[in-house]
């Protein structure tokens, strides 16, 4: 059974640093990989998908990484600003006939300005 | 940008009581969904709805739960009998043929 995992669980930092969001996920025959934000009592804005055959995606200042083989996806946040706070989650698609995301726990991220 | 859409914001319903929830998918997406979020826990998959049919439950989506498609542009939730452990945020999603699922803003079920 896929399990996702987020660390850190909560992350506090100043104004203008780089920063990096981990994932990990035990079945690493997964189909894709996506991170979302979600602001609080809000939805989830989609931010990057990356198919598995992929090994990086880049948005702007965000830039996702995947490494298949050791169930890992991180996300780099460049030139962190205020407005970046809020929480960030990544979710699976395993392999196969299934269409359902699987869900981190997610990274809560303040940043101070 | 186009947005999947979701009414009500905020639903409060007595325990045992049917609820409907709505959403308005992004108009040319082909797969919709439903996730649900408890308070401080993980977003949780519930059902997958392709071409009229479900395509994928999990097994929190039992008999007290029904989705429907009843016109070109809604899709509903419906859960017949709430329960208290009901209470959460339920997210509509959806998605054309490429693999991006775009979230609604959710509603908010409180069950008392």
């Amino acid at each position: 059974k896929q399990e996702v995992t987020q660390i850190p669980a909560a992350l506090s930092v100043p104004e203008g640093e780089n920063l990096v969001l981990n994932c990990s996920f035990t079945d690493s025959a997964i189909y894709n990989l996506q991170w979302f934000r979600q602001d609080p009592g809000k939805g989830l804005t989609s931010l990057l998908l990356i198919q598995s055959s992929q090994r990086e995606q880049t948005s702007g200042r965000l830039n996702a990484s995947l490494d298949k083989s050791s169930g890992r996806s991180t996300l780099y946040i460049a030139a962190s600003q205020p407005g970046d706070s809020a929480t960030y989650l990544c979710a699976v698609k395993s392999g196969g006939a299934t269409n359902k995301l699987i869900f981190g726990t997610g990274t809560l991220l303040a940043v101070q300005p | 940008e186009p947005e999947v859409t979701q009414t009500p914001s905020h639903q409060v319903t007595q325990m045992g009581q049917e609820v409907i929830l709505r959403c308005v998918p992004i108009s040319n997406h082909l797969y919709f969904y439903w996730y649900r979020q408890i308070l401080g826990q993980k977003v949780e998959f519930l059902v997958s709805f392709y071409n009229n049919e479900i395509s994928e439950k999990s097994e929190i989506f039992d008999d007290q739960f029904s989705v429907e498609r009843p016109d070109g542009s809604n899709f509903t939730l419906k859960i017949r009998s709430t329960k208290l452990e009901d209470s959460a945020m339920y997210f509509c999603a959806s998605r054309s043929y490429t693999d991006t699922q775009y979230f609604g803003p959710g509603t908010r079920l409180t069950v008392l």
